[in-house]
């Protein structure tokens, strides 16, 4: 079952710009996280935002979530090149193991 | 330094061969996971295991077998009954906390298998 489900698919932009993902869900969750993927690598844990949370910082990631409309956003701010990856939401189905998106594709370009 | 390691990194196959892919982890987690990688479907649970001796199917586990008999190792093996088995494998783990064990997965570097 696909928990998380991200967009756009695919997104590029220029160095210095800011970029928005955005994550939609289905049933209701004890946390949200996301992570990126460099190609061809495993993923790495970006921020984890609990559910009675409505936004955390962590760097240039800003990420909110709204539980009434079981959505959350990821906000890259002033990209860089090396910021070129996927970036996966995942969700809790309360007490089972992460359920994955199919990711948002991002490419930065100097 | 704690991580986790898969092994091997590449991995070639003839149709109706098992194969098992290695998965040892060195943080004292005591969850662990398998997750399939196609291109274009994101990331698909195959099992998990939230203690030594215990394991449960996940989305898409026909076709793979599991093995939990150490904290720290979490094999997964590809059987000949897998129909489509060329996919990239991550395995992962994760503490336990008051019994939400889905906090942050921490993930090794993959395997990618090939049917020849």
């Amino acid at each position: 079952s696909q928990q998380g489900e991200e967009d756009p698919q695919a997104l590029s932009i220029q160095e210095g710009e800011n970029a928005t993902m955005n994550c939609s869900y289905k049933t209701s969750i004890n946390n949200l996280q996301w992570y990126r993927q460099n190609s061809g690598r495993g993923l790495v844990h970006l921020i984890l935002i609990r559910s009675n949370e409505r936004e955390k910082h962590s760097g240039r990631l800003r990420v909110t979530l709204d539980t009434s409309k079981k959505s959350s956003s990821l906000l890259i701010t002033a990209s860089r090149a090396a910021d070129t990856a996927s970036y996966f939401c995942a969700t809790d189905e309360k007490g089972t193991a992460l359920i994955f998106g199919k990711g948002t594709t991002l490419s930065v370009s100097s | 330094d704690g991580g986790i390691t898969q092994s091997p990194k590449y991995l070639f196959r003839k149709e109706g061969q098992n194969v098992t892919l290695s998965c040892e982890q060195n943080l004292n987690h005591d969850a662990m996971y398998w997750y399939r990688q196609d291109p274009g479907q994101g990331l698909r649970l195959i099992y998990y295991s939230q203690i030594v001796n215990d394991f449960q199917k996940g989305d898409i586990a026909e076709g793979y077998s599991v093995s939990r008999e150490k904290k720290e190792s979490f094999p997964l093996t590809v059987t000949s009954a897998q129909k489509n088995p060329t996919a990239f494998y991550l395995c992962a783990s994760s503490t336990r906390r008051e019994g939400v064990h889905t906090g942050e997965l921490f993930f090794g570097e993959g395997s990618r298998l090939t049917v020849l």
